[in-house]
C-alpha cells in the first residue's frame, strides 16, 4: 500500500542537540511538507519542497533545515537554535496541483530531556 | 496572511446529538476547502473536500460541510453523532493561486459520550 513513513515515533533530544526526522513516501508525489502541531494551535508549516531540490520556508522556519535530494524523501532537522521543540511533527505530501488533498504520515512526538 | 479560524476550541455532545462545527477563513479569492480528521492516535486522513460545484458537499460517515461564500465560510456538520466520532477536526484552506498550499485552523476537539 502507497503511504507516508515518519520514524521515529518517538524522540528524546537532550539540550543543545540537533535531531533529524525521517519522512519517506511512495506514493510518488511531487510535493512534500513538514507541519508542526501543538495543542490549540492547529498546524504551522514548517517547510514545504514542491519539487527535488527546492524548497521554501513556511511560516514558522526558523530553528528547522531541510533537504529534498530524492522525490521520496523529505528530513526534517530540528536544530539547537529552536528555542521550543516539544511538538509533535507531522510530514505531508500532495500532488502540485492545488486540488489534491494532502496525505499525512503517523507522526514523530519529539521531547526534550 | 490567510487565516483559518475554528472557533469551538472543545465540544462535548451525546451520542446522537447534532453536530456543527464552524470554520471561516480570510481570503477574498478562489479557494479549496477540506476537513480533516485525526482519530485518537491515528493520522490525519481527509474527511471531505470542496473544489467546485454544489456548495454542500458529502464525505466519509455521514459528514457534510457547506460552503457560504458570501460568510467565508466552510462548517461541517452531521445530523447524529456516535462515540466513534470522538476526534480532533482541523479546518484547512488553500488559496487556487497558492498551488497546494494549505493554511489550517486551530482545530476543534469532539468528545461524544456514549
Amino acid at each position: 500500500d502507497g503511504g507516508i513513513t515518519q520514524s521515529p515515533k518517538y524522540l528524546f533530544r537532550k539540550e543543545g542537540q540537533n535531531v533529524t526526522l525521517s519522512c519517506e513516501q511512495n506514493l510518488n508525489h511531487d510535493a512534500m511538507y513538514w507541519y508542526r502541531q501543538d495543542p490549540g494551535q492547529g498546524l504551522r508549516l514548517i517547510y514545504y519542497s514542491q519539487i527535488v531540490n527546492d524548497f521554501q520556508k513556511g511560516d514558522i522556519a526558523e530553528g528547522y533545515s531541510v533537504s529534498r535530494e530524492k522525490k521520496e524523501s523529505f528530513p526534517l532537522t530540528v536544530t539547537s537554535a529552536q528555542k521550543n521543540p516539544t511538538a509533535f511533527y507531522l510530514c505531508a505530501s500532495s500532488n502540485s496541483l492545488g486540488d489534491q488533498p494532502q496525505h499525512f504520515g503517523d507522526g514523530t512526538r519529539l521531547s526534550i530531556l | 496572511a490567510q487565516s483559518v479560524s475554528q472557533h469551538n476550541h472543545h465540544v462535548i455532545l451525546s451520542e446522537a446529538a447534532s453536530l456543527e462545527l464552524g470554520c471561516n477563513y480570510s481570503y477574498g479569492g478562489t479557494v479549496n476547502l477540506f476537513w480533516y480528521v485525526q482519530y485518537p492516535g491515528q493520522h490525519l486522513q481527509l474527511l471531505l473536500k470542496y473544489f467546485s460545484g454544489d456548495p454542500l458537499v458529502k464525505g466519509i460517515k455521514g459528514f457534510e460541510a457547506e460552503f457560504i461564500k458570501s460568510k467565508f465560510s466552510f462548517n461541517l456538520r452531521k445530523p447524529s453523532v456516535q462515540w466513534s466520532d470522538t476526534a480532533e477536526y482541523f479546518c484547512a484552506v488553500n488559496e487556487n493561486n497558492a498551488g497546494n498550499m494549505l493554511t489550517f485552523g486551530g482545530g476543534t476537539r469532539l468528545m461524544v459520550k456514549p
